[in-house]
Order: C-alpha cells, then sequence, then structure tokens
C-alpha cells in the first residue's frame, strides 16, 4: 500500500494568494483527518470527515480556511488568503471504522507564506 | 474535556540508557491510550496502544502500561539506540458513535547520542 500521499511536499507563497493541500488517503480509509503542527502550538485537529462528510470543523482557525472531500479518495485544505502565520507543517491522516483507534499519517507539507 | 500532559523536552540520553517520558490524561470513562512517533522530515506513525486499564502495550522494545488509578500512560525503553531519536506524542481517544478523535500531547524530542 502506498500510505496516505500528501502534495505539495513543500510550498513557499506570499501573503495574500491562494494555497491548497492535496490529500489521498489509504484506499479503504473512510475516516480522514488534516492536522496542522506548530512550535508554538504542537498538534492541531483542524476538521475530521467521515464516509466523504465533514464531521467536526471545530479546529478551523478562521474563513480563510476550507477543506472539502469531493470523493473517497481525495481531499483539499485551502487557505485563501493566505497569511504568514499560516506557516505550519499540515498533515493529513486517515483511519478505518474497524481499525480506527490507529490513524495513518502522511508525510506532511511544509508551508511558508513569506 | 479531554487532556493529555507530557513531560517537556527535550530528552538527550547516551546510547543504552533507560528512557522513560513521562504521559498523564483527563479524560471521562475509559478512552484508550497511544505512543506515536515523528522521525525527522515524516509524519507521525503509530508506535503502540492501549485500549483498557492494565493493558500494556509495547513495540520496538517500547512499553507503556494503562494505570487508571494514576491516570498515566508512560513510555519506557530499557536501552535506547540512536536510531531512536525522534519525537514522542502521547494521545488518547474517546468515541462516540461517528463521532471520534485523537487528542495529542505536545510531544517530546528525544536525541540519544552514540
Amino acid at each position: 500500500d502506498a500510505g496516505v500521499i500528501q502534495s505539495p511536499r513543500h510550498e513557499v507563497t506570499e501573503m495574500g494568494q491562494e494555497v491548497t493541500l492535496r490529500c489521498k488517503p489509504i484506499s479503504g480509509h473512510d475516516y480522514l483527518f488534516w492536522y496542522r503542527q506548530t512550535m508554538m502550538r504542537g498538534l492541531e485537529l483542524l476538521i475530521y470527515f467521515n464516509n466523504n462528510v465533514p464531521i467536526d470543523d471545530s479546529g478551523m482557525p478562521e474563513d480563510r480556511f476550507s477543506a472539502k472531500m469531493p470523493n473517497a479518495s481525495f481531499s483539499t485544505l485551502k487557505i485563501q488568503p493566505s497569511e504568514p502565520r499560516d506557516s505550519a507543517v499540515y498533515f493529513c491522516a486517515s483511519s478505518f471504522w474497524q481499525g480506527r483507534e490507529t490513524q495513518y499519517f502522511g508525510p506532511g507539507t511544509r508551508l511558508l507564506v513569506l | 474535556g479531554n487532556s493529555v500532559t507530557q513531560m517537556e523536552g527535550p530528552v538527550t540520553l547516551s546510547e543504552e540508557a533507560f528512557l522513560t517520558i513521562n504521559c498523564t490524561y483527563t479524560a471521562t470513562g475509559y478512552p484508550s491510550l497511544f505512543w506515536y512517533v515523528q522521525y525527522p522530515g515524516e509524519g507521525l506513525q503509530l508506535l503502540l496502544k492501549a485500549t483498557k486499564a492494565d493493558d500494556k502495550g509495547s513495540n520496538k522494545g517500547f512499553e507503556a502500561t494503562y494505570r487508571k488509578e494514576t491516570t498515566s500512560f508512560h513510555l519506557e525503553k530499557g536501552s535506547v539506540q540512536v536510531s531512536d531519536s525522534a519525537v514522542y506524542f502521547c494521545a488518547l481517544s474517546r468515541f462516540g458513535g461517528s463521532n471520534y478523535k485523537l487528542t495529542f500531547g505536545k510531544g517530546t524530542l528525544l536525541t540519544v547520542n552514540p
């Protein structure tokens, strides 16, 4: 299995630009999670989906952030407009119902907003 | 709400030293407990888990015992190696219908010197 795939691995952009992060979960997994990791705040859950439906988006920092999951094999996290304080590593993770206690993480996208 | 507190790092040890990373939690009911590990430049991966009181999780020489009376899940290894250098995260999960998520501690950086 290829594991959770994220793209791009690195993104450098200027303040005000739109940023789109992409995630392909492990085939057969029905939960998908987006996390943000920073030195100051550690690992934060932004949003998670079950069967492509958003279940809890209480961690999404503000309206500039949005996430979609149009099908079981693809999700996006969009930041528009981006700000320097959005600089972080963004992780996607997936799991399946029977083994839902174990989340499988992707390698992350390192975002730098100048 | 649920929370996880783990010892702050960084922790620096010499090869073959004994490792303990403390973790305590606050949660209602009976959560499942986890240790995840993040190697440099990678996403998190599950190291071990325990789903009920007095369970011991183990993997790669690491162990942790679910202690409900002290609400703790300390990570131990008898003899660390340079390759164990990583960030270690304690986490808990609670389930309710389709609603579930992991609550992570802030992470502890371990550096093992040869």
